[in-house]
């Protein structure tokens, strides 16, 4: 089983800032990873695909980069619908699918 | 629009069972593979079982094999979870979702909530 591990548990950012977002896998699993986003009694949301495709209707100010065993979600001028949790998702060996534990991204 | 909606959470006893539904529309059910992934209250997205488009292929979590049964009913666009013996550790939010193509979960229904307790 493919193990994702999310850093920092919880970030602290501004208003404006720019917040970045750790993922590591446990052995590679090429550029298969997503992210989504779930705000607080919501369903998680679809962000980026392929580690770097933005999903159809995701804004601009999210990006996403890396491959193999290294990925970061990447939320600039952060507006306040961006503070929520963020999963990464590894679907390149499965089953079973696997997801990071998560970051909480808050206002600092 | 794609819509999925989640039905059949409740509050049940250890060792009880439980059916959920999804019912699917806005795309072609019957050309989609699909998840149920739940979430424990406070904690995170935890994939459970998946299911191929007609049904050929199904998989599940070590958690929950022997025990919880997925299946899809593609005339009636709809998505099924058989919960069977139940424990405290089932409870949890469950979503049924859409695979792409490609493997990512694109789109998620909004959840209904399993609660295991005496």
């Amino acid at each position: 089983e493919i193990v994702m591990t999310q850093s920092p548990a919880t970030l602290s950012v501004s208003p404006g800032e720019t917040a970045t977002l750790s993922c590591r896998a446990s052995q590679s699993v090429s550029s298969n990873v997503a992210w989504y986003q779930q705000e607080p009694g919501q369903a998680p949301r679809l962000l980026i695909y392929g580690a770097s495709t933005r999903a159809t209707g995701i804004p601009a100010r999210f990006s996403g980069s890396g491959s193999r065993t290294e990925f970061t979600l990447t939320i600039s001028s952060l507006q306040s619908e961006d503070f929520a949790i963020y999963y990464c998702q590894q679907y390149n060996n499965w089953p079973p699918y696997t997801f990071g534990q998560g970051t909480k991204l808050e206002i600092k | 629009e794609v819509q999925l909606v989640e039905s059949g959470g409740g509050l049940v006893k250890p060792g009880g069972s439980l059916r959920l539904s999804c019912e699917a529309s806005g795309f072609t059910f019957s050309s989609y593979n699909m998840n149920w992934v739940r979430q424990a209250p406070g904690k995170g997205l935890e994939w459970v079982s998946s299911i191929s488009a007609s049904s050929t292929y199904i998989y599940y979590a070590d958690s929950v094999k022997g025990r919880l049964t997925i299946s899809r009913d593609n005339a009636k666009k709809s998505l099924y979870l058989q919960m069977n013996s139940l424990r405290a550790e089932d409870t949890a939010v469950y979503f049924c979702a859409r695979v792409s193509g490609y493997g990512y979960f694109d789109d998620w229904g909004q959840g209904t909530l399993v609660t295991v307790s005496s």
